[in-house]
C-alpha cells in the first residue's frame, strides 16, 4: 500500500489559478472514480472539497474543481484567496480488501 | 448536525493499550460506514481502518493489522479502536470519520495518542 503521489508545495498569486495533482496507479486512482480531495488548515481536521473525481460538497465555492486522467487525479483552486492556504491531500478507494490510500498533502501557498 | 467526537486518548508505555471512541450524533449512525484516519506529528493523513454499517466487514492497513481492532455499537452510536501492542511509530492524533459516495464527509476533531517510553 504505498502513498499517492502529491508535490510537497504549490503556490499562487490571489486571483490566480493553481493545480495540484496526485499520482497513482491503476489499482486506485486509475481504476475507481473514488478521488477525493480534503482541505486542512494548521490544527484543524480535514475538510471534504471534491469527491468522486469531481463533485462538490455543499457550501464548497465552484473555485475548486476536480478532476482525473489515467492514473493521476488534479485538483483545481482557481482565484486563489488568502484563505485557501492550507495543506490539500488526494485519497482513493483502492480495492484489494477495502483499501483506502491517501497521498502525501500539498502545502498551498498563497502569495 | 452532523458531530463526530473522540475520547480515549492519552500517554501510553510501547506495548500497552488504548481504546478510542468516536461518539456520533445528527445523522444516522447504524446505516453508515465509519473509518479511522490517523495523522503522525507533522505528517499526512494515513487511513488506518474502516467499517461496514453493521459491523460484518471490516479492514485495516498493514501498518496496523493484527493490533488494532474496529468496532462499533450501533445501540449507542459509537464507533471504537481498541489499540493494543501500541508502538512509538503509532504516535498520531487519531480522526473518526463518515463515509458517504466514496469520500470522508464528516470528520471529528481529533484525539492525540502519544505512545513513548
Amino acid at each position: 500500500q504505498s502513498a499517492l503521489t502529491q508535490p510537497p508545495s504549490a503556490s499562487g498569486s490571489p486571483g490566480q489559478s493553481v493545480t495540484i495533482s496526485c499520482t497513482g496507479t491503476s489499482s486506485d486512482v486509475g481504476g475507481y472514480n473514488y478521488v477525493s480531495w480534503y482541505q486542512q488548515h494548521p490544527g484543524k481536521a480535514p475538510q471534504l472539497m471534491i469527491y468522486e473525481v469531481n463533485k462538490r460538497p455543499s457550501g464548497v465555492p465552484d473555485r475548486f474543481s476536480g478532476s482525473k486522467s489515467g492514473n493521476t487525479a488534479s485538483l483545481t483552486v482557481s482565484g486563489l484567496q488568502a484563505e485557501d492556504e492550507a495543506d490539500y491531500y488526494c485519497s482513493s478507494y483502492a480495492g484489494s480488501n477495502n483499501h483506502w490510500l491517501f497521498g502525501g498533502g500539498t502545502k498551498l501557498t498563497v502569495l | 448536525q452532523v458531530q463526530l467526537v473522540e475520547s480515549g486518548g492519552g500517554v501510553v508505555q510501547p506495548g500497552r493499550s488504548l481504546r478510542l471512541s468516536c461518539a456520533a450524533s445528527g445523522f444516522t449512525f447504524s446505516t453508515s460506514v465509519m473509518h479511522w484516519v490517523r495523522q503522525a506529528p507533522g505528517k499526512g493523513l494515513e487511513w488506518v481502518a474502516v467499517i461496514s454499517y453493521d459491523g460484518a466487514n471490516k479492514y485495516y492497513a498493514d501498518s496496523v493489522k493484527g493490533r488494532f481492532t474496529i468496532s462499533r455499537d450501533n445501540s449507542k452510536d459509537t464507533l471504537n479502536l481498541q489499540m493494543n501492542s501500541l508502538r512509538t511509530e503509532d504516535t498520531a492524533v487519531f480522526y473518526c470519520a463518515r463515509e458517504r459516495m466514496g469520500a470522508l464527509d464528516y470528520w471529528g476533531q481529533g484525539t492525540q495518542v502519544t505512545v513513548s517510553p
